[in-house]
């Protein structure tokens, strides 16, 4: 019944590590982004892939690379975390009406 | 380069108090501006957009405005239920679906 669903919703990890989110959506949606939000609760885009194609690639460190292997997955593979990586990690699709969010992954780097 | 900015941070108001909440925004051709509603733990949940100048939305309690510089957020006889971090943001017109957010505001509705 999820619309946008995100896994894992925690992911506490060592500096250095590689680890991935996974997100799903089943509304039928095109387009797809990864947004992060600092402490402050600032949203600000990372990517955007639409029907498998990257479209929207802000300035975002290398170590962090998308996928989408169809258009109801995006996942974020992140190489050689930093503790300034540390944040909330948002999937969203786009409708016509307006971004449907998942419930983020809180990602803690140690 | 597209802004929002939001005030104030944090709003504290009685039950019933009814406020307003701000949305200072400057965009290259403003495609939609959006307001969400994000509750703790919880990704933002979609509450209006607003298209153009002058146009207006209402849902329950809440009533979304828009000017050219500007959107409005307007709560009448507040609830605690609607405690939440309220996001504006905007989307410009060549931005590939693109939001730019502002950095919300906290409110706080106690009975």
């Amino acid at each position: 019944d999820t619309a946008v669903s995100q896994t894992p919703k925690y992911l506490v990890t060592q500096m250095g590590n590689d680890k991935s989110i996974k997100c799903e959506q089943n509304l039928g949606h095109d387009t797809m982004y990864w947004y992060k939000q600092d402490s402050k609760k600032f949203l600000k885009i990372m990517f955007s892939y639409n029907n498998k194609e990257l479209i929207i690639n802000e300035t975002v460190p290398n170590r962090f690379s998308p996928k989408s292997p169809d258009k109801a997955h995006l996942n974020l593979h992140i190489n050689s975390l930093e503790l300034g990586d540390s944040a909330v990690y948002f999937c969203a699709s786009m409708g016509d009406y307006g971004y449907t969010f998942g419930s983020g992954t809180r990602l803690t780097v140690v | 380069e597209d802004q929002v900015t939001q005030s104030p941070e944090a709003l504290r108001l009685q039950e019933g108090e009814s406020s307003s909440l701000n949305c200072s925004y400057t965009v290259s051709g403003l495609r939609g501006l959006f307001w969400y509603r994000q509750d703790p733990g919880k990704g933002p949940e979609f509450l209006f957009t607003l298209y153009s100048a002058g146009e207006e939305k209402e849902k329950e309690r809440l009533k979304a405005t828009l000017t050219k510089k500007e959107s409005f957020l307007h709560i009448t006889a507040p609830k605690p239920e609607d405690s939440a971090t309220y996001l504006c943001a905007v989307q410009a017109g060549t931005s590939y679906g693109k939001l730019t957010f502002g950095q919300g505001t906290i409110l706080t509705v106690h009975p």
